[in-house]
């Protein structure tokens, strides 16, 4: 069974540049979560997906980040314009669920941003 | 929600069992444990996850203690493929992990 893909794995800008990275997450899994992780730091969850409808993005800093899932499956999160703090690496998980029982998460490789 | 404390980091010889401790003191009653790994440049790896009996899977044991303030995540036969951060969570009643610091482990050949 293919594990949650992430691309681009690697990714560097000039600050004020947007930049994107997509989740493809494991066939059949309904949520889908975007973590962010800093250096010497566990990840961080920055918004969750149960199909297509974001039902926390509490922690996510509007202002410049957003994401989208259309179609329920594949998601896209995007940073405009960037900044030098935004460097990081980038998490994807995906769950059957998010109820007791099915909400084990299993994350992809990450995409490293860094912002010059 | 509840806090973990685990060390910073452990060393383990090759073929000996390592044993992770994980303290959560303030676990409440349905709150799991869980258990995941992160390889250098890679995501976190689900180990494995448990409530109140112990646990055992074809990667680890997880040991939790009758009051549940604390487990240990046992590798029977560490190798040096096992060299990452270990994350133990209490996860509460939805589906939010909160990820501490881990603890490295370094697996010495």
């Amino acid at each position: 069974e293919a594990g949650v893909v992430q691309s681009p794995r690697y990714k560097i800008i000039e600050k004020k540049q947007p930049v994107a990275f997509w989740c493809n997450p494991i066939s059949g899994h309904n949520t889908l979560y975007w973590y962010l992780q800093n250096l010497g730091q566990g990840p961080e969850l920055l918004i969750r997906y149960e199909n297509e409808e974001a039902v926390d993005d509490s922690q996510l800093p509007k202002d410049r980040f957003s994401a989208e899932r259309l179609k329920g499956v594949d998601s896209t999160l995007k940073i405009q314009p960037a900044e030098l703090g935004d460097s990081a690496v980038y998490l994807c998980a995906s769950s059957l669920g998010a109820s007791v029982s099915t909400d084990t998460q299993y994350f992809g490789p990450g995409t490293r941003l860094t912002v010059l | 929600d509840a806090k973990t404390t685990q060390p910073t980091s452990m060393d383990c010889a090759e073929g000996r069992a390592a044993n992770l401790p994980c303290n959560h003191s303030t676990i409440s009653g349905n709150e799991y444990v869980y258990w995941y790994r992160q390889i250098h440049s890679q995501g976190p790896q689900y180990i494995i996850h448990g409530l109140k009996n112990n646990e055992t899977n074809e990667m680890a044991s997880l040991i939790i203690t009758e009051d549940r303030k604390s487990s240990t995540l046992i590798l029977p036969h560490a190798t040096l493929r096992d060299t990452a951060v270990y994350y133990c969570i209490v996860r509460p009643g939805t589906y939010k992990y909160i990820f501490g610091t881990g603890t490295r482990l370094k697996v010495l050949a």
